[in-house]
């Protein structure tokens, strides 16, 4: 049971090339969610996806795609890399049970430096 | 969801019981606390959370005022692998599901 899965860990990109960031979960959860931290700051959400099919803005949405591709995976793509996007990024998932769903488990991370 | 205020920082010697306090004085009835804490480089890690009562768990205990304007999370033995920063998020648990993480409360724990 790995958890949250991330990849890459590391990228570097320059600008305006795209790439996307990988995420997929083992624990049969309904919601999973992007979110990128900069330095000294707290997290903050790109994107989330509540169930199987459907996507929906967070808080930083601006120059990010995302895909729910099943109930496992969720990926983050950047279209045109800007030194903008320079931050750590962190997938997550929580379950469907009403108690359940503010516990969100956390992969380890993409590191990811534009150029 | 109801805004939260904590020490930007706190220092705690090894084996105390390091108290971390989170002020949220607008929480609504129906807004619980949960406490998540970040070491260094790792993704956010889930650690207790509560409506009113006090919660204990494996990690911590949580203790929420009686006005549930305030709560304290409690690590009983603080070790050095307590050194993080932790969060303190207030939210409800129907409709929107995203958490607000804020800047929380840089703990070091000094041996």
């Amino acid at each position: 049971n790995a958890g949250v899965t991330q990849t890459p860990k590391f990228q570097v990109l320059k600008t305006g090339q795209s790439m996307t960031l990988q995420c997929a979960q083992d624990m049969n959860h309904n919601s999973m969610y992007w979110y990128r931290q900069d330095p000294g700051m707290g997290l903050r959400l790109i994107y989330y996806s509540a169930s199987e099919g459907t996507t929906d803005k967070g808080e930083v949405p601006n120059g990010y795609n995302v895909s729910r591709l099943n109930k496992r995976e969720f990926s983050l793509r950047l279209e045109s890399a800007a030194p903008s996007q320079t931050s750590v990024y962190f997938c997550a998932s929580s379950g469907k049970q009403l108690l359940a769903k503010n516990i969100q488990y956390f992969g380890a991370g993409t590191r990811l430096s534009v150029l | 969801d109801a805004k939260t205020t904590q020490p930007p920082s706190m220092d705690c010697a090894e084996g105390r019981a390091a108290n971390l306090p989170c002020n949220h004085s607008t929480i609504s009835g129906n807004e619980y606390v949960y406490w998540y804490r970040q070491i260094h480089s790792q993704g956010p890690q889930y650690i207790i959370h509560g409506l009113k009562n006090n919660e204990t768990n494996e990690m911590a205990s949580l203790i929420i005022t009686e006005d549930r304007k305030s709560s304290t999370l409690i690590l009983p033995h603080a070790t050095l692998r307590d050194t993080a920063v932790y969060y303190c998020i207030v939210r409800v648990n129907f409709g929107n599901e995203k958490l607000t993480f804020g800047t929380g409360t840089r703990l070091t724990i000094i041996p």
